[in-house]
């Protein structure tokens, strides 16, 4: 069936200091990736986005890799900020045409000044 | 331009009741979408609309849950004889293609 496993659920690190999550999902034929970022209250914001034709994506300190053979991809923040602090999820997108996007779990990220 | 709009941003409805959530999306934006978030849990998939028409509704729990979408634009959806399980982040987006979806503030729905 369509699902996405996102790890881990929780993440602290030292302001300064990169994080990782990642996400594996079951659809060899999923074929876009975004990750969004959820402030407490607030609503979903894309923070990128990658597709199934590139490896490796960056904005800033942003960056997503994606492993289509292993179906798994992941967020990297390097020199993590107190306002990086937030809720952040996986996505993969199960139909071509319908853009439908099945969602991790989520990762709730804190970064300690 | 605006973004996407919800109302209202929150509903307490008592159990049995039937409520409806409305989501206006960004302007010209033919593809709709409607997600369910539950306290501490990722998004779930109802519904997807391209235009008026409903291609995809495999996310809808239940009869009681509808939605429809007129002109193009504004949907609602539509929870009849709530349950307390309906209690939820109810979430819209919408898109130009398939890509990048943006979403609304969502409903806060509370069953009691």
């Amino acid at each position: 069936g369509e699902n996405v496993e996102q790890h881990p659920s929780t993440l602290s690190v030292q302001e300064g200091d990169s994080a990782v999550i990642k996400c594996t999902y079951s659809d060899s034929a999923s074929n876009y990736f975004p990750w969004y970022k959820q402030e407490l209250g607030k609503r979903p914001q894309l923070i990128i986005d990658i597709r199934s034709n590139v490896g490796e994506k960056k904005d800033q300190r942003i960056a997503v890799t994606l492993n289509k053979t292993a179906k798994h991809f992941s967020l990297h923040i390097t020199e993590t900020q107190p306002e990086d602090s937030a809720v952040y999820f996986c996505a993969a997108s199960f139909s071509s045409n319908t853009g439908k996007l099945i969602f991790g779990q989520g990762t709730t990220l804190q970064v300690k000044p | 331009g605006a973004g996407v709009s919800q109302s209202p941003s929150n509903k307490v409805t008592e159990k049995g009741k039937d409520v409806e959530l409305r989501c206006d999306p960004i302007s010209g934006h033919t593809a709709l979408y409607w997600y369910r978030q539950s306290l501490g849990q990722g998004l779930e998939f109802l519904i997807y609309f391209q235009g008026n028409s409903a291609p995809d509704k495999s996310g809808l729990p239940s009869d009681r849950f509808s939605a429809e979408r007129t002109g193009g634009s504004v949907s609602t959806l539509t929870i009849q004889r709530t349950q307390q399980e309906d209690s939820a982040v109810y979430l819209c987006a919408s898109s130009l293609q398939v890509g990048e979806q943006f979403f609304g503030p969502g409903t806060r729905l509370t069953v009691l």
